[in-house]
């Protein structure tokens, strides 16, 4: 069954670094998507991107992120300066159409020391 | 704003039944979700309920749909102890040209032997 793939698994770096976290959707999906879950909260929306554009963003979503499809197949995030704060799980999601449910990635979990 | 609850933890006896339920405050909801998360591992899509239908079942699963009170709820029948993980309801809402989820706080289920 095809999946949403994201790597690395598990990322530390140190406060003020930057941090690219790449996600490979299910190769027919055309509506890409990150989340995040800080330990302990709930699963947030950052941002939607359609058409090689962001459709929408979150107020999580601020001038440290910026997300790109580089290709045909890659989808990534960037955190530009990393905080502490940024420290969660992050998930990667891709659906195939507007109507279509939504498949998740196994996540990166990213440490900002 | 819309916002998605959940009761934090259940447990069951192996082989009883589970039901964990969920209410939602958006009337525009299209689709209903059902997400499983393992200890360290991604959100895995059970099922999902189309707003119209009131009622789906995929063998142990069943999803009942109560629109008029926005309540969800998901029945696991004969619950084993692989069962047990924390289950995110979600509901997805339109939002220009895309529809992004939120995600309520997750059910923690125990299924004791």
């Amino acid at each position: 069954e095809p999946e949403v793939t994201q790597t690395p698994s598990h990322q530390v770096t140190q406060m003020g670094q930057e941090v690219i976290l790449r996600c490979v959707p299910i190769s027919n999906h055309l509506y890409f998507y990150w989340y995040r879950q800080i330990l302990g909260q709930k699963v947030e929306f950052l941002v939607s991107f359609y058409n090689n554009e962001i459709s929408e963003k979150s107020e999580i979503f601020d001038d440290q992120f910026s997300v790109e499809r580089p290709d045909g197949s890659n989808f990534t995030l960037k955190i530009r300066s990393t905080k502490l704060e940024d420290s969660a799980m992050y998930f990667c999601a891709s659906k195939e159409g507007r109507n279509e449910k939504l498949f998740f990635g196994s996540g990166t979990q990213l440490s900002v020391l | 704003g819309e916002d998605v609850e959940q009761s934090l933890f259940l447990s069951v006896r192996e082989g009883d039944s589970s039901v964990i339920n969920c209410t939602y405050t958006d009337s525009s909801s299209t689709y209903l979700y059902w997400y499983k998360q393992e200890p360290g591992a991604g959100l895995q899509l059970l099922t999902y309920i189309f707003s119209n239908m009131d009622m789906k079942q995929d063998q142990r699963l069943t999803v009942l749909l109560n629109k008029k009170d926005k309540h969800l709820s998901l029945r696991i029948a004969d619950t084993q102890t692989g069962d047990s993980a924390i289950y995110f309801c979600a509901e997805s809402r339109s939002s220009g040209s895309a529809r992004q989820l939120t995600f309520g706080s997750g059910t923690q289920l125990t299924v004791l032997p």
